[in-house]
């Protein structure tokens, strides 16, 4: 059974560039969470996806989009980086209702 | 808005010593999950509980889920470095909706040899 993957590892970025995140999903999972770490915080909830539909949003600005794809990987894409973005990035996926697992996670880095 | 405070936000302690973690709110979970996490890597699930009350052992550490679903603790036992790492906690939502998890701020946890 493979687990959640996530890439890129690491990113850097400029202030005012785009950036995009993808998550492959563990096996028989059908839905997708992402979540937001600063460093020394708990995950913040971004966003989840449903059989490629958003199914619940955190309190994160629209520039804070995703994707859900026939095979239930996702996409993360942030614009308009701020500095603030910098963080790591968590991909979790379940089944519906169940206990979410998480990928190791993409550490962006915005300067 | 739902909140899960976690304390203590520091523990260093000597390797075979017992310690405890807490996690509260003032609001009812569904649900309730600890995950541990190292620097650099994604959380790792350590347990759920969903009926008030609840005691689930694994191996040494002992997670309650209190009577009333709003709090939580983990007891670890004779610690050893292994279980050096950040402890969080995570509850479920209590009524219809995304299955989204609300998370504490962890209590990173230093045991030394």
């Amino acid at each position: 059974e493979t687990g959640v993957t996530q890439s890129p590892t690491h990113l850097i970025k400029t202030r005012g560039q785009q950036v995009t995140l993808r998550c492959s999903s563990q096996s028989g999972h059908n839905t997708v969470s992402w979540y937001q770490q600063a460093l020394g915080q708990g995950p913040q909830f971004i966003f989840q996806y449903y059989r490629e539909e958003e199914n619940g949003r955190g309190n994160f600005p629209p520039r804070f989009s995703g994707l859900q794809f026939p095979n239930y990987s996702s996409e993360l894409n942030v614009n308009a980086l701020e500095l603030d973005d910098s963080a790591l990035y968590l991909c979790a996926s379940s089944t519906t209702g169940s206990e979410q697992y998480f990928g190791p996670g993409t550490r962006l880095t915005v300067t | 808005t739902q909140l899960l405070e976690q304390s203590p936000q520091f523990l260093s302690i000597q390797e075979g010593e017992n310690l405890t973690v807490y996690c509260n709110s003032s609001s009812v979970f569904s649900s309730l999950q600890w995950y541990r996490q190292e620097p650099g890597e994604g959380p790792v699930l350590l347990v759920t509980v969903v009926t008030g009350g609840e005691v689930k052992k694994l191996k040494r550490l002992t997670f309650q889920f209190g009577d009333a679903r709003k709090d939580s603790s983990l007891h670890i036992t004779a610690a050893q470095p292994g279980d050096t790492g950040l402890y969080l906690c995570a509850g479920g939502p209590s009524g219809a909706g995304s299955y989204q998890l609300t998370f504490g701020k962890g209590t990173k946890l230093s045991v030394i040899p």
